[in-house]
């Protein structure tokens, strides 16, 4: 069964530094991984989706994440963080039926 | 605009009641589903269901009901057997058999048990 793990629950970053955010996935078939963002009492929106056309994967508001296969990650990352990336953010991976998520983690960040 | 709507968007329960939340979308999707979100727990998938008059339980139907009646709604009912219904709940739909399957979400509604 597909399975994602977010590393880290709470990543703090300063206004400006770079923004990493890891996942690490568990497939028995090519998977389709997803980043999602949740904004306080909000619903879940879609950052971007890696669905095997490209490794390195661009998103909204400036996110990308790269699918590496040797290392089952998908990692999402932004090279300057912005006050408004406070949030949190999903990883997540499309099963048989349904979508299977990690734990989250949330973003701070310091101005 | 198309979308998912969720309503209400908070509901205080007094424990031993039964109370339903509302999940309506027009995006023409055949796929709806019912997530439920604690905190530091991720989404767990409640019910799903592909088709309408048809659904499946996820990791944690227990306590809860559902039906498909019209492909546009996919009503949740928290029943007074869920031990611990406060929870922030999220409906979700996908286009059936897309090779990209992202779920698109509805804005939530929050339950607490008082």
């Amino acid at each position: 069964a597909q399975s994602v793990t977010q590393l880290g629950s709470h990543v703090s970053v300063s206004e400006g530094a770079l923004v990493l955010l890891r996942c690490n996935y568990s497939s028995s078939v090519p998977p389709y991984l997803f980043w999602y963002v949740q904004y306080p009492n909000q619903g879940l929106q879609l950052l971007l989706k890696y669905t095997s056309a490209a490794t390195l994967v661009k998103g909204i508001n400036g996110f990308e994440a790269e699918f590496k296969k040797s290392e089952t990650s998908f990692h999402l990352t932004k090279p300057s963080a912005h006050m408004s990336d406070a949030a949190e953010y999903f990883c997540a991976v499309r099963g048989n039926n349904d979508m299977r998520f990690g734990a989250g983690t949330r973003l701070t960040v310091k101005p | 605009d198309g979308g998912i709507t969720q309503s209400p968007k908070y509901l205080f329960r007094k424990e031993g009641q039964n109370v339903t939340l509302s999940c309506e979308q027009n995006l023409n999707h055949d796929a709806m589903y019912w997530y439920r979100q604690d905190p530091g727990q991720g989404l767990r998938l409640i019910y799903y269901s592909q088709i309408v008059n048809d659904f499946q339980k996820g990791d944690i139907a227990e306590g809860y009901s559902v039906s498909r009646e019209k492909k546009e709604s996919f009503p949740l009912t928290v029943t007074s057997a869920q031990k611990n219904p406060t929870a922030f709940y999220l409906c979700a739909s996908s286009i059936q058999g897309a090779d990209t399957g992202e779920l698109f979400f509805g804005e939530g509604s929050r339950l607490t048990v008082l």
